[in-house]
């Protein structure tokens, strides 16, 4: 079955400080993935996603996630965190049921941003 | 323009109570969802529409039900709320349910007390 696991529950990172958030994902067939970014009582925002080609893709506000087929791993990564990006990023595959439209959700990073 | 657009964004009522939440997109989309997410921010697929038909079932009590009018909006009734269903409800569309970027709505904070 697929799944999608996000190892850390809550990261705090100082700002101007380089961000990694890990995503592992469970999916038989080449996976789509994607990684939202969650405000304070906030919907979801979409950052960046990989469907297939280059495997290091570019989103907005700066970031950046590399799909390692060999780890079964996109990894999501900032080089310098500003305070705004402090909120709850998840990551998600697609192909629950069958369908890639359907996506399955890790249960989410929290991240705290130090000034 | 708010591409999927839900109302009401905010939602306090009873138990037993029954109750809706409208969701419509205006992206010209085929494929409609609802997600829910949990007092522990844990997302779930509920249901999912391609063209008016469902063809995602969670498992989801009966007291649940999506009703989709036409391709641009896909409406969730609950009946008899319970206060385990307090939760936020996304929205959300793609283009088409072969694997396009999904857009979601801004949620609905749905508390029953």
């Amino acid at each position: 079955a697929q799944s999608v696991t996000q190892p850390d529950i809550h990261i705090t990172v100082s700002e101007g400080a380089s961000l990694e958030l890990r995503c592992n994902y469970s999916y038989g067939a080449t996976p789509y993935l994607f990684w939202y970014v969650q405000s304070p009582g906030q919907g979801l925002q979409l950052l960046l996603k990989y469907f297939s080609g280059d495997t290091l893709v570019q989103g907005i506000k700066g970031f950046e996630a590399e799909f390692k087929r060999s780890q079964s791993s996109f990894n999501l990564r900032k080089p310098s965190v500003h305070w705004s990006d402090a909120a709850e990023y998840f990551c998600a595959v697609g192909g629950y049921g069958g369908s890639q439209g359907n996506l399955i959700f890790g249960k989410g990073t929290k991240l705290s941003v130090k000034p | 323009d708010t591409a999927v657009s839900q109302t009401p964004k905010y939602l306090v009522t009873q138990m037993g109570n029954d109750k809706s939440i409208k969701c419509e997109q205006n992206l010209g989309h085929d494929t409609m969802y609802w997600y829910k997410q949990d007092s522990k921010k844990f997302l779930k697929i509920m249901f999912s529409y391609n063209n008016k038909e469902l063809i995602i079932n969670e498992t989801v009590p009966n007291r649940f039900s999506p009703k989709s009018p036409d391709k641009a909006h896909l409406n969730l009734h609950i009946n008899s709320l319970e206060l385990g269903d307090s939760a936020v409800y996304f929205c959300a569309s793609s283009l088409d349910s072969s694997g396009n970027t999904i857009y979601f709505g801004e949620g609905s904070w749905l508390t029953v007390v």
